[in-house]
């Protein structure tokens, strides 16, 4: 299956960690992005190749990949960082596939 | 800095063809793979199909029999056209540069709303 599963929601108290997962057969063996959408904006890609963040993502943004599970975390959460988070793998005879996406509240 | 735009009709009647074009500033057309990806309302992100400058293509197998991505290297420039269209149909579309062929979608357009009524 190519599908990718998230959380609908999470949410985290300002400065502590947020974790969202991606669940999808596999996906260990794939390259997982993430990507932030805030309301009325383009997505913005702030993970890629499992761990690794383009030039002006802050270090706060974390990524892991193995077994079944992504993983992206926020350290030190901001109100900033409240939006939309979507993860996305590439399957072979699939293309890409995102998952359904998480909101992230902060409060 | 990169910039995509898309443009093209908001409004497309059921059965007819969505066309639209993605114009790429700031970074020649001729590098990386070139992206469509749509968001209906209020839902989630789904992958269309990507071009390369050389042709090459790869489409989503559940949106695959009705899409095609063209590329015009000379306008820098690439477009989407999807068939019999329906309500479903309904949602922002995205273009975006794709850095690996993987799907590494790090500059994206602001996004065009397509409505699919009649």
């Amino acid at each position: 299956s190519s599908e990718l599963t998230q959380p609908p929601s999470v949410s985290v108290s300002p400065g502590q960690t947020a974790s969202i997962t991606c669940s999808g057969d596999k996906l260990g063996d794939k390259f997982a992005c993430w990507y932030q959408q805030k309301p009325g904006q383009s997505p913005v890609l702030v993970i890629y190749q499992d761990t690794k963040r383009p030039s002006g993502i802050p270090e706060r943004f974390s990524g892991s990949n193995s077994g079944n599970t992504a993983t992206l975390t926020i350290s030190g959460t901001q109100t900033m960082d409240e939006a939309d988070y979507f993860c996305q793998a590439w399957h072979s005879g699939t293309g890409g596939v995102f998952g359904g996406g998480t909101k992230l509240t902060v409060l | 800095q990169v910039q995509l735009q898309e443009s093209g009709p908001g409004l497309v009647k059921p059965s007819e063809t969505l066309s639209l074009t993605c114009t790429v500033s700031g970074d020649s057309i001729s590098n990386y793979y070139w992206s469509w990806i749509r968001q209906p309302p209020g839902k989630g992100l789904e992958w269309i199909g990507y071009i390369h400058y050389s042709g090459d293509t790869n489409y989503n197998p559940s949106l695959k029999s009705r899409v095609t991505i063209l590329v015009d290297t000379s306008k820098n420039q690439f477009s989407l056209k999807l068939t019999s269209v329906t309500a479903a149909d309904t949602a922002v579309y995205y273009c975006a540069r794709d850095r690996d062929g993987y799907n590494r979608l790090d500059q994206w357009g602001q996004g065009t709303l397509v409505t699919v009524s009649s």
